[in-house]
C-alpha cells in the first residue's frame, strides 16, 4: 500500500531564512508520481510540482527547489529566502501509475509559519 | 470564471437537513473528485468520476451522495449528516487522458461544512 509521511507537523522560521520540508513515501510500484501542493488559509490547494519516478533530476523554480532521492524514498521541498506569503500548509502526495488518475495519497501536511 | 469553483464556500446545517455542494471546472477536464479534509487528518478521497461515470467510492457512508451530470459539474448531496462530518470538502479535476497515466489534479477552494 502507498503511504506518505510528513514528519514535520509545524515549522516556524523568520523571514529570509531557508527552510526544508521533508516528505518520505512508500510504494511497491516502480512507476509512480509525486506532487507538492500548497494550501494557504483560503483553503484551495495550489499545485506546485509533479515528478515521475524515472526523473530524479532536482528542480528549481525561483525560490523553490525539490530534491528527489529514490534511494531514500524522499522528495523534499526547500524554500530559499522565505517570505511571509509562503506561510501555508504544504502537502506532499503520491500516486501509483497503476491507479491512473484515480486519487492521490496525501501526507498529513506541514504547517509552515514565516514570521516577519 | 477560471479553474475550479465551489459553492457555497461555507455551509452550516442541522443533522436533519438536506443540502448540496456544487463544483464546476472550467479547464476542459474529464475527471472530477471529492475529497474530505478533517482537522488533524490527511485528505481523504471520497469519490472519483471519469467521463461522468463513478469509478471509485472509498467506503463513503450513504448519507453522502455524489452526482455528475456532465464532465464540468459535480455535486455532493448531503442528507442526515453527523457532527463528525464537519470538514472542508474539496473538489478537484484532472484531464484524465487515456492509458491510465497519472494526471495532475487541480483543486477548488473548498466548502467549509459545519454540522450542528
Amino acid at each position: 500500500a502507498q503511504k506518505v509521511t510528513q514528519a514535520q507537523t509545524e515549522i516556524s522560521v523568520v523571514e529570509k531564512e531557508d527552510v526544508t520540508l521533508d516528505c518520505v513515501y512508500e510504494t511497491r510500484d516502480t512507476t509512480y508520481y509525486l506532487f507538492w501542493y500548497k494550501q494557504p488559509p483560503s483553503g484551495e490547494l495550489v499545485f506546485l510540482i509533479r515528478r515521475n519516478s524515472f526523473d530524479e533530476q532536482n528542480e528549481i523554480s525561483g525560490r523553490y527547489s525539490w530534491n528527489f532521492q529514490k534511494s531514500t524514498s524522499s522528495f523534499n521541498f526547500t524554500i530559499t529566502a522565505s517570505q511571509v506569503v509562503d506561510s501555508a500548509v504544504y502537502f506532499c502526495a503520491l500516486s501509483e501509475a497503476g491507479r491512473g488518475a484515480d486519487g492521490l495519497t496525501f501526507g498529513k501536511g506541514t504547517h509552515l509559519i514565516i514570521q516577519p | 470564471e477560471t479553474g475550479v469553483t465551489q459553492t457555497p464556500r461555507h455551509l452550516v446545517m442541522g443533522m436533519t437537513n438536506k443540502k448540496s455542494l456544487k463544483c464546476e471546472q472550467h479547464l476542459g477536464h474529464n475527471a472530477m473528485y471529492w475529497y474530505k479534509q478533517s482537522a488533524k487528518k490527511p485528505l481523504e478521497l471520497m469519490f472519483v468520476y471519469n467521463f461522468k461515470e463513478q469509478t471509485e467510492n472509498n467506503s463513503v457512508p450513504s448519507r453522502f451522495s455524489p452526482e455528475c451530470p456532465n464532465s464540468s459539474h459535480l455535486f455532493l448531496h448531503l442528507h442526515t449528516l453527523q457532527p463528525e462530518d464537519s470538514a472542508l470538502y474539496l473538489c478537484a479535476s484532472s484531464p484524465r487522458t487515456s492509458g491510465g497515466h497519472t494526471d495532475t489534479q487541480y483543486f477548488g477552494p473548498g466548502t467549509r461544512l459545519t454540522v450542528l
